[in-house]
């Protein structure tokens, strides 16, 4: 079945450094959605990706969805405390379900 | 609106013992899914729902069963729990036209000894 893996699975930052995590599926998708995940908290959606080589920006995060729809990114410049937390990239094909992958947590050090 | 609400926050089973969680949502979504997150595994699809009276499996749905009476409930059934089934269980829900903005609510975590 559809897999989609994540890296790096950890990522710890200094406040103000840049961030970023990939998401690479077996399959093409239709669409990619990104979740953040706050510690002891519930995902909440953030971005909706669907064309191919896609770029979306939301102030300071910034998320790509590769040419072939199989890959997508999202890059974080100069991390504050509030990003700590875990990125989820979920995708989809056709009319299936979300697929998410394991997610990146997102580590700031002040 | 309180959004999607999950009913209990914690509980703990004993091996063997039956259980049900409840999922209410006051946005009138057609959409609901039921997820469990294990550390290190992300979020998977246990079942979900289209519409009120149907039902689907998802990539785990062993060992559970689901119901959808109404449109803005949907219960996830344990019948004899096992330790394997020690998680955190995340309720979801979304519109029709945008199936893929789902909003979770604040989840249940169950130990099964």
């Amino acid at each position: 079945g559809q897999q989609v893996m994540q890296i790096p699975q950890y990522q710890h930052v200094q406040e103000g450094e840049d961030f970023t995590t990939y998401c690479n599926s077996s399959t093409t998708l239709s669409n990619i959605q990104w979740y953040k995940q706050r510690p002891g908290g519930h995902p909440v959606f953030l971005i909706q990706l669907v064309k191919s080589g896609e770029v979306k920006k939301q102030k300071r995060l910034t998320f790509q969805f590769g040419e072939a729809k199989k890959n997508s990114s999202l890059h974080i410049t100069a991390t504050q405390t509030t990003d700590v937390g875990t990125y989820f990239c979920a995708g989809a094909s056709g009319n299936t379900p979300l697929v998410f992958g394991k997610g990146t947590r997102l580590s700031v050090i002040a | 609106n309180a959004g999607v609400t999950q009913t209990p926050k914690f509980r703990v089973l004993k091996t063997g013992q039956s259980m049900t969680l409840l999922c209410a949502q006051d946005m009138n979504h057609e959409y609901m899914y039921w997820y469990r997150q294990d550390p290190g595994m992300g979020l998977r699809l246990i079942h979900y729902s289209v519409g009120e009276g149907t039902t689907a499996k998802g990539e785990v749905p062993d060992g559970y069963n689901v119901s959808r009476l109404k449109k803005q409930n949907f219960l996830l059934g344990l019948e004899s729990a096992a330790p394997s089934q020690t998680s955190v269980y995340f309720c979801a829900s979304s519109i029709r036209d945008r199936v893929y903005e789902q909003y979770f609510g604040p989840g249940t975590r169950l130990t099964v000894t």
